[in-house]
């Protein structure tokens, strides 16, 4: 079991904006930057937000990120076929002293 | 531009050493960055395996500490992982990736990964 939990399923219709929660602790959310990232299995993981809420160069402006306290987000808008991917948060752990992932949320778009 | 690519024996058998070796290119290993060990099991999340730095400082996973190593080779550009008395729980999909920290004290983020190379433990 993680010590970061999402939960395991997601889904949405084209168009629809579509949030995936992250939820922690103080040691590693609630003090740490959050990290989410886009996989399809047999594909190189791809990074989609750094530091809770940044965009790497690339990432279109319908995936945003946002963090509360021991709690972070993923939102999609404007949802396409495209996005139907797992989807990891991740972050630095204090008391492990190691990056943790979450367990994963895989995204359905209906 | 920086990439990755996973290379080592697919099937290992119980009890022995699992070796992989990331070769990087396209950039260099001596940046200011962190080289990480990513695994996926099968029908199971990302799982952090270590990463190193190129000075030879390394951080690992509780869970997996007393097993693995880390090291690397900076003339060859490339990086390695030994995970040593494996069983079937360590079968996965091993991926390597770069710790992007652009020179500051906080993560930019794993933003380049390998294509991942699957080593099944199996006698």
């Amino acid at each position: 079991q993680s010590v970061v939990t999402q939960p395991p399923s997601a889904s949405g219709t084209p168009g629809q904006r579509v949030t995936i929660s992250c939820s922690g602790s103080n040691s590693n959310i609630g003090n740490n930057y959050v990290y989410w990232y886009q996989h399809l299995p047999g594909t190189a993981p791809k990074l989609l937000i750094y530091r809770s809420n940044q965009r790497p160069s690339g990432v279109p402006d319908r995936f945003s990120g946002s963090k509360s306290g021991t709690s972070a987000s993923l939102a999609i808008s404007g949802l396409r076929s495209e996005d139907e991917a797992d989807y990891y948060c991740a972050a630095w752990d204090d008391s492990l002293s190691g990056w943790v992932f979450g367990g994963g949320t895989k995204l359905t778009v209906l | 531009q920086v990439q990755l690519q996973e290379s080592g024996p697919g099937l290992v058998k119980p009890s022995g050493t699992l070796s992989l070796t990331c070769a990087v290119s396209g950039g260099s290993i001596s940046s200011s960055n962190w080289w990480s060990w990513v695994r996926q099991p099968p029908g199971k999340g990302l799982e952090w395996v270590g990463e190193i730095y190129h000075s030879g400082n390394t951080k690992y996973n509780p869970s997996l500490k007393s097993r693995v190593t880390i090291s690397v080779d900076k003339s060859k550009k490339q990086f390695s992982l030994k995970l040593s008395s494996v069983t079937a729980a360590d079968t996965a999909v091993y991926h390597c990736a770069r710790n992007f920290y652009d020179g500051g004290a906080y993560s930019n983020g794993m933003d380049v990964w390998g294509q991942g190379t699957t080593v099944t433990v199996s006698s």
